[in-house]
């Protein structure tokens, strides 16, 4: 299983751009890279899912260099609300493969 | 409407007794999910299933037992013989097949307190 490295936490400002960086140095070809997002007492929800190069949704990016070693979550605009526990998450998704969470990055926005 | 639902949000129980956390899915997933949250920290997985009278240990199955009689029901059960067992669970499902299905649904968490 792809290990996965981010860090413990983040601070920023509403309004700012949030870019949150996960390794994972061992990810495997048919892995794929999503992130999640958890606020306090809930589960966590799905951000943003990529495999390589970038993509973009409604709420984030995702930025996935062409080694795939590392990916970056890039939050627009950051508000209040954007406070919460974020995780990156590295699987194939076939039988036997279990969805193991890191630690996360707590991201404090502050006004 | 589709979803995964846990019950009950709040459980309390008494040193020693076993209790079982409910969770169902509509959402015709095949792969379900127990997962332990502690204060401050991350998901750590305990159980896992991914086809309906079979599932696998995850990193912390110790003092839990599960069952998958039917592909919407992952029932856990907290034994007595988990030393720790007040936390936070959360069951997930998600698709199989590999790919693009790695995407998991939560469901809002059984906090449980053992006094």
């Amino acid at each position: 299983l792809a290990k996965t490295t981010q860090p413990i936490s983040m601070d920023s400002y509403e309004g700012q751009e949030v870019n949150i960086t996960c390794s994972h140095n061992n990810i495997a070809t048919n892995d794929y890279i999503t992130w999640y997002q958890q606020f306090p007492s809930q589960g966590p929800r799905f951000i943003i899912q990529g495999y390589k190069t970038k993509v973009t949704n409604e709420v984030a990016s995702l930025f996935i260099p062409a080694d795939r070693k590392s990916s970056t979550l890039s939050l627009p605009r950051v508000s209040l609300s954007d406070t919460a526990v974020y995780y990156c998450l590295v699987a194939s998704g076939g039988y036997g493969n279990k969805l193991v969470f890191g630690a996360g990055t707590i991201l404090r926005v502050k006004s | 409407d589709g979803g995964i639902t846990q019950s009950p949000k709040y459980l309390f129980r008494k040193e020693g007794q076993n209790v079982t956390l409910s969770c169902e899915q509509n959402l015709n997933h095949d792969a379900m999910y127990w997962y332990r949250q502690d204060p401050g920290q991350g998901l750590r997985l305990i159980y896992y299933s991914q086809i309906v009278n079979d599932f696998q240990k995850g990193d912390i199955a110790e003092g839990y037992s599960v069952s998958r009689e039917k592909k919407e029901s992952f029932p856990l059960t907290v034994t007595s013989a988990q030393k720790n067992p007040t936390a936070f669970y959360l069951c997930a499902s998600s698709p199989q097949g590999g790919g693009r299905n790695t995407e998991a649904f939560f469901g809002q968490g059984t906090r449980l307190t053992v006094v």
